[in-house]
């Protein structure tokens, strides 16, 4: 296992243009978050899934944002119609429990919105 | 809402100087997690402290944490060039349940000068 994938590195979009991005845990983690960064800033939870079910959302995560894990192994985070606002890195992190060995992040997805 | 306060936010050291960052955080919470990020990179896990009075060590940096204090310290011994980075606290956060989300301080930019 190589460590927590995430899948498109860099993303440049049109503003008002919805993107995607993959997210593939370690397998035999059931626990998966996103979080996004902004340049300067600590990472900020966005939302979490226990195998299939998504079980917190952040303020943060507007109704333009949505996130599945459809199979309980890997995730999508949707944005519609992006704003330059959320030009961002955007995080996934695993883990097999409740945290007490690490969470892994994988190599994020920065986004530049235009 | 849990906080978590990093100081110093920069730091420049000389090398072979010793030095320690701090971080205070709001709430109870007995699982306080280091990160280590260069720029343009994701986050590399350094440390997992899970009780109170928790010690690890890897090379030149040290960890502890207080839980009744509300605080972790990082301490760096005779700082090489390599460690310049920007790290993060990050406090296991179970306020929505069993998630253990984590909220991260703001990063301490280290640049250690020759």
């Amino acid at each position: 296992d190589t460590g927590v994938s995430q899948d498109p590195r860099h993303k440049i979009t049109k503003r008002g243009q919805n993107v995607t991005f993959r997210c593939d845990p370690i397998s035999e983690h059931n626990r998966l978050y996103w979080y996004r960064q902004t340049l300067g800033q600590g990472p900020e939870f966005l939302t979490y899934f226990q195998n299939e079910a998504q079980l917190e959302k952040s303020r943060l995560l507007s109704d333009r944002f949505s996130a599945e894990r459809p199979k309980g192994s890997f995730s999508t985070l949707e944005i519609q119609r992006t704003e330059q606002g959320d030009s961002a890195m955007y995080l996934c992190a695993s883990t097999p429990g409740q945290g007490t060995y690490g969470y892994t992040f994988g190599s994020g997805t920065r986004l530049t919105v235009v | 809402e849990l906080k978590v306060e990093q100081n110093p936010l920069f730091l420049s050291m000389q090398e072979g100087k010793n030095y320690t960052i701090y971080c205070n955080y709001s709430t109870t919470s007995d699982r306080l997690y280091w990160y280590r990020q260069d720029p343009g990179k994701s986050l590399e896990s350094l440390f997992v402290l899970l009780s109170n009075g928790a010690v690890k060590q890897e090379g030149r940096l040290m960890a502890s944490l207080d839980t009744k204090a509300r605080l972790s310290t990082l301490h760096i011994t005779a700082a090489v060039h390599d460690l310049s980075a920007t790290y993060f606290c990050a406090v296991g956060d179970n306020s929505g349940g069993s998630n253990y989300k984590l909220t991260f301080g703001k990063g301490t930019l280290l640049t250690v000068n020759p």
